[in-house]
Parts: C-alpha cells; structure tokens; sequence
C-alpha cells in the first residue's frame, strides 16, 4: 500500500512570487485535502477535493486554489504569496463511500518559507 | 475562537506508566473525533478515532474515552514507552461532512516525552 506522497519537501519562495505544491493521494483513496500548519498550531483545514471538485472549504482567501486529476492527485496553488504563508503544508487523502468514516491519511508535507 | 482546545502544551511520564492527554472542544455538533500523532519533519499518524455514539474505544495500548456532557475526550496510553514521545493532536469534525473527515478541527497539540 502505497501511503501519501508530496512535493517539494522544502521550497523558499519571494514575497508575491507563485507556488505549486503537489500530492500523491494513498492508493484506494479518492478524496484529498490540505492543511496548513504553521509553527506551534494544530493543522487548519484549508479545502478538500473529492471527484475532481472541491468540496468544502476553510477560512481562506481565493488566492488559495487546488486541483484533482483522475488519478486522484492533486495540486494546492498559492498566488501572491505573504509572509504569513510561511508553514507547512499537508496533504492528506480518505475514502468516501467505504464502510463507516474515513480517518484522514497525511503526507509528510512541504514547508514553505516566503522572504 | 478555538472550537478544539488542549490546554497542556506538554506532558512528560516515565516508561511504563500511564500517560493521559486531555482535549476539550466547544461545539455540540461535532460528533466524531480522532487522535494523530506527529514526530519531527513527518506529517500527523491517526491513532484511533472514537464517533459520539460511543464513551469508550481502545486499540491495543491506546484507549479514547468521550463524555459528551462536558465536551471532554482524553486519551490514555498503557504503558507508556520512549517511542511514544510525540506531539498528540486530537481532532474533531462533523462525521456526515462530504463523506469523510475532510474538515477537521484540529487542537494545537500536546508534546508527550516518555522517560526512560
């Protein structure tokens, strides 16, 4: 059983600058999520995906954006980049449709520092 | 305003004993609820999970206890061993959202270390 996989493990972007952060969902999974994590935080719930469309979103702001391919992988954009998006972040995938609830897998995430 | 709270950033237990982490949350609709594990530079293990139908569910070492009245779970580790030393999150949601746990209302973590 193939678990989930992200890359880049690091990256150092510019303030402003773009980023694409991707995700190899759990084999037999078909939903993904993202979270951030910033330094002494929990996890913060930022949109997940399911069947290519997002189904569900937390408190953030349009300049975060994500896709879902077929193969259940997936991407988190992030526009115009802040200080503040200095983190890590974390992907993680689950089973809609299987027998009882589906405990969120998580990747190893990518942490991000914007200068 | 902090739905998932863990009020004990850390906790230190000596090998062998037991180990309690507490976790208390604020809104009634939450009615399923999870515990993740996380080591350094790796991204949070689920542990065990427990719905609100339930008081009680226990895996091996790892038992969950949930009393809804006081919006309170904890979590209890039997025996406790070096390789537990972790930060323990626990986590909440609305078990009807999409289908799966996609929204999860995460508390900001208790950092457990297990003295040998």
């Amino acid at each position: 059983e193939t678990g989930v996989t992200q890359s880049p493990t690091h990256l150092i972007k510019t303030r402003g600058q773009q980023v694409t952060l991707r995700c190899s969902s759990q084999s037999g999974h078909n939903t993904v999520s993202w979270y951030q994590q910033a330094l002494g935080q929990g996890p913060q719930f930022i949109f997940q995906y399911y069947r290519e469309e997002e189904n569900g979103r937390g408190n953030f702001p349009p300049r975060f954006s994500g896709l879902q391919f077929p193969n259940y992988s997936s991407e988190l954009n992030v526009n115009a980049l802040e200080l503040d998006d200095s983190a890590l972040y974390l992907c993680a995938s689950s089973l809609v449709g299987g027998l009882g609830p589906s405990p969120l897998h998580f990747g190893n995430g990518t942490r991000l520092t914007v200068t | 305003d902090q739905q998932v709270k863990q009020n004990s950033p850390s906790l230190s237990v000596q090998e062998g004993r037991i180990s309690i982490l507490n976790c208390d949350y604020t809104n009634s609709m939450f009615d399923y609820f999870l515990w993740y594990k996380k080591y350094p530079a790796e991204g949070p293990t689920f542990l065990i999970s427990i719905s609100s139908i339930k008081d009680k569910n226990e895996d091996g070492r790892f038992t969950v206890f949930l009393n809804k009245s006081a919006k309170h779970l904890s979590l209890h580790i039997v025996p406790s061993q070096p390789g537990d030393s972790a930060v323990y999150f626990c986590a909440a949601s609305l078990m009807n959202y999409g289908g799966s746990q996609g929204n999860l209302i995460f508390g900001k973590g208790t950092k457990l270390s297990v003295k040998p």
